[in-house]
């Protein structure tokens, strides 16, 4: 059973920082991963989706990697501002309708 | 804004009433999905329609029926409900099963 794991589940950081997220999975086995950002009481927002058989992929100050043989993928952001305060979540796809979640990182970027 | 349309935003409702939760794309998808989240938890896939027929139901109970009129319309029933399913219920779509989840705002719903 696929379980995910995200770590830190809260980070606060000042303006301007570099940060990077981490995500954890625990079968290899993936089809794909994707990132996405929730504000509070909003749906969810996709970010980035990386094919199993993709490194890495880019969007604005953001980059999400993969590396499916350590069960890892990490979302850099990079010149953080307030606006990208909310939280964020990985989810594992197996090549079915499921997602996995992870319970999501709180990001707060302080001005 | 989002592409996936949920209405209505807020929802307020007694344990014998019956309300529906409506939500729309156009897209052109063809794979749309309820979820539940709890405060402080990840969604909770409830159920998924693929060319509009029914293919995952992770088990909910009866008093939640979703229906999917057409490609672009997808509807869940409530009936009896109770308070612990007070929850913000997502809608969302993807182009085919296994592409990128487009969610929309969710209904905030209230069970008294």
């Amino acid at each position: 059973k696929q379980e995910v794991t995200q770590i830190p589940a809260a980070l606060s950081v000042p303006e301007g920082e570099n940060l990077v997220l981490n995500c954890s999975f625990t079968d290899s086995a993936i089809y794909n991963l994707q990132w996405f950002r929730q504000d509070p009481g909003k749906g969810l927002t996709s970010l980035l989706l990386i094919q199993s058989s993709q490194r890495e992929q880019t969007s604005g100050r953001l980059n999400a990697s993969l590396d499916k043989s350590s069960g890892r993928s990490t979302l850099y952001i990079a010149a953080s501002q307030p606006g990208d305060s909310a939280t964020y979540l990985c989810a594992v796809g197996g090549g079915s309708e499921k997602l996995v979640f992870g319970k999501g990182t709180k990001l707060t970027v302080n001005p | 804004d989002t592409e996936v349309t949920q209405t209505p935003k807020h929802l307020v409702m007694g344990m014998t009433n019956k309300k529906s939760l409506k939500c729309e794309q156009h897209m052109g998808h063809r794979a749309m999905y309820w979820y539940k989240q709890k405060a402080k938890k990840p969604p909770e896939l409830m159920f998924v329609y693929s060319y509009e027929k029914l293919s995952i139901n992770e088990s909910v109970p009866s008093r939640f029926s979703p229906e999917c009129p057409n490609s672009s319309l997808l509807n869940l029933h409530l009936h009896a409900l109770q308070p612990e399913d007070s929850a913000l219920y997502l809608c969302a779509s993807s182009q085919e099963t296994a592409g990128p989840l487009h969610f929309g705002n969710g209904t905030r719903l209230t069970v008294t």
